[in-house]
């Protein structure tokens, strides 16, 4: 099945720097890759996701790079502020329930 | 706020009881899921539904039983509760599974003592 694996597991940055999470997965059946942020004690939020036709995407913010022939895709957040500090999964699905990665905790220093 | 609720919030019950824990959706989504998360093992999948009486076996199923006999409702029984069990429990919907995104309810916080 889908391994879905995620880094680094904690990452501080300074508020207005760049943070950017890694994550690979190995089943090349996969063709879809959320991600999520959970905030303290609140349910996980889709913030953004990208198809396996599509190289990148942004949002404000936010954008997804996905290379399938690497098996792998990163979140890249800009301009970071106190309010991004949260955890953030990644996941991949072909037909079959999302596998999330582990999770990483980022810190934005005010 | 989603559609989508869980009961109870809160938890806490005896090593060898049995506890139900409800997902209700107002959505009219086909696929649920249960998902456990715990400290460094991210959100890992329990059972999902593809439909009324249609269940399938997640990555840590076992010590879990589910049920959907409504397409709004879907179960989760731990059917003799272990500490290993203490845990936040997610429900999720999708309209699809596969590329589409999940949401979550708030979760279940079950302690087992």
């Amino acid at each position: 099945g889908e391994n879905v694996e995620q880094h680094p597991s904690t990452l501080s940055v300074q508020e207005g720097d760049s943070a950017v999470i890694k994550c690979t997965y190995s089943d090349s059946a996969s063709n879809y890759f959320p991600w999520y942020k959970q905030e303290l004690g609140k349910r996980p939020q889709l913030i953004i996701d990208i198809r396996s036709n599509v190289g990148e995407k942004k949002d404000q913010r936010i954008a997804v790079t996905l290379n399938k022939t690497a098996k792998h895709f990163s979140l890249h957040i800009t301009e970071t502020q106190p309010e991004d500090s949260a955890v953030y999964f990644c996941a991949a699905a072909g037909n079959t329930p999302l596998v999330f990665g582990k999770g990483t905790r980022l810190s934005v220093i005010a | 706020d989603a559609g989508i609720t869980q009961s109870p919030r809160h938890k806490v019950t005896e090593t060898g009881t049995p506890v139900t824990l409800r997902c209700h959706q107002t959505e009219n989504h086909r696929y649920m899921y249960w998902y456990r998360q715990d400290p460094g093992h991210g959100l890992r999948l329990i059972h999902y539904s593809y439909g009324v009486k249609d269940t399938d076996k997640g990555e840590v199923s076992d010590g879990y039983s589910v049920s959907r006999s409504k397409t709004e409702d879907f179960l989760l029984t731990l059917e003799s509760a272990t500490s290993s069990q203490t845990s936040v429990y997610f429900c999720a919907i999708s309209a699809e599974t596969g590329p589409y995104g999940y949401t979550f309810g708030s979760g279940t916080r079950l302690t087992v003592v």
